[in-house]
């Protein structure tokens, strides 16, 4: 399975934005890059996903280097709501296949 | 259903005692996955079903786990003989898994607290 690195924990000020990132320095040309979030006495939810190209939708932004080995999901403008742990997944996109979590970066969100 | 439903949402059982963990994923996913988070970690991958056959379950830890989804719909993880290292949450996904970037719906999580 295709590994990615993240900082255990960040923290950030309420109301600016936070960039958190990914290293994924073996990640194959149909590996797709997502990014799922853990509130506290919740299950996982999903939060963005990309393959090549920066991707933006209501939750965050998925910036992708070109090299594709890092990625950073964006909060524009980060929420106490947003505190949670951030996982960055690598998944094959060409058949079934398993979502294997690490542990994830811990955001803590000062008020 | 709107979400994916895991029932029940706790458990507490003796040591030594069989537990049942249901799933009812989200109508027409194909796909089911079974997970279990210890406090502090990240979630553990156990099995994952497409349609009514297991796909992959390669990280059930031992033969006391078993999971089936006989009609490829609502699934049931199986623990028998419990060990107080089974206490966790675990968590089951769905998803519509049809090829390209396949996004997981998780539950709430079952507690399951082994005495």
């Amino acid at each position: 399975d295709a590994k990615t690195t993240q900082p255990n924990s960040m923290e950030s000020n309420e109301e600016e934005p936070v960039h958190l990132p990914c290293n994924h320095s073996t990640i194959s040309g149909t590996d797709y890059i997502h990014w799922y979030r853990q509130l506290p006495s919740q299950g996982p939810e999903y939060v963005i996903h990309g393959l090549t190209s920066n991707v933006n939708n209501r939750m965050a932004s998925l910036a992708i280097a070109e090299d594709r080995k890092s990625s950073t999901l964006i909060l524009h403008r980060a929420t106490l709501r947003d505190a949670a742990v951030y996982y960055c997944i690598l998944s094959y996109g060409f058949r079934d296949d398993k979502i294997i979590f690490g542990k994830g970066t811990r955001l803590h969100i000062l008020p | 259903g709107a979400g994916v439903s895991q029932t029940p949402s706790n458990k507490v059982t003796e040591k030594g005692k069989y537990v049942e963990l249901r799933c009812d994923p989200i109508s027409g996913h194909t796909a089911l996955y079974w997970y279990r988070q210890s406090l502090g970690q990240g979630p553990e991958f156990l099995i994952y079903f497409q349609g009514t056959g297991a796909a992959d379950d390669s990280g059930l830890p031992n033969d006391r786990f078993f999971a089936v989804r006989p009609e490829g719909s609502v699934s049931t993880l199986k623990i028998q003989r419990t060990e107080r290292g089974d206490s966790a949450v675990y968590l089951c996904a769905s998803s519509r898994n049809r090829g390209g970037a396949n996004v997981l719906t998780f539950g709430a999580g079952s507690r399951l607290t082994v005495l």
